[in-house]
């Protein structure tokens, strides 16, 4: 699976919005972005996963530049409670395949 | 939306002996399920792929007769941890995905495992 690179830790304010940038310049064609949250102690919990396209569900939005080689989340509000560990992750579909986590990027969300 | 329950949430045990840690995927069936450890500060890191069934894959590094793995059916996976010493004092965690979608793993919440 792709590698990918994030930056350790990021700051945003309450109510804007939080950019979470992701590297992955070896990504293959067939390998999907997934990012997931860690809230400190508490199992990962999915966010969105997108391939091409642009995705985006009730939590945040997925934005993938057109030659793939790197990603953004976005959470458009930032509240408190979002302040986590997210990892950015690159990985073949199939119910086989393992995650592999990087280091993820710490967000924390200031009042 | 997939749930997957991980129980115990956290256990306290005497070195030498052995602690289950049982991870339970709830209205969905999970043939893969993988285990992976987390030390403080550091990131996931995957020890082993359970399979239902079968013989479970371990990580290199990772010993295979200390932490024992039985994926007796679809929706049951356990993590036997024997002769446990403070270096595994660690936090657990199980992952499992619906065998009908091909994304969205679901993580347990964890187990927090302190040997004393």
């Amino acid at each position: 699976d792709a590698k990918t690179t994030q930056p350790p830790s990021m700051d945003c304010a309450e109510g804007r919005a939080a950019n979470l940038p992701c590297n992955h310049s070896t990504i293959s064609g067939n390998e999907y972005v997934y990012w997931y949250r860690q809230i400190h102690s508490q199992g990962p919990q999915y966010i969105i996963h997108g391939l091409k396209n642009n995705e985006t569900n009730e939590m945040a939005s997925l934005i993938i530049t057109e030659d793939r080689k790197s990603s953004t989340l976005i959470l458009p509000h930032a509240t408190l409670r979002d302040t986590a560990v997210y990892y950015c992750i690159v990985s073949f579909s199939g119910s086989a395949r393992q995650l592999t986590f990087g280091s993820g990027t710490q967000l924390t969300v200031l009042p | 939306g997939a749930v997957v329950s991980q129980h115990p949430s956290w256990v306290i045990c005497k070195s030498g002996t052995s602690v289950k840690i049982e991870c339970r995927s709830l209205d969905f069936q999970a043939t893969t399920m993988f285990w992976y450890r987390q030390f403080p500060k550091q990131s996931l890191m995957l020890m082993a792929t359970s399979n239902e069934g079968s013989k479970a894959t371990y990580e290199q590094g990772v010993e295979k007769d200390k932490f024992l793995i039985n994926h007796a059916s679809l929706t049951l996976s356990t993590l036997t941890v024997t002769s446990a010493h403070p270096e595994d004092s660690s936090f657990y965690i199980c992952s499992a995905r619906e065998d009908r979608r091909h994304y969205g793993y679901t993580f347990g919440s964890g187990t927090r495992l302190t040997v004393v």
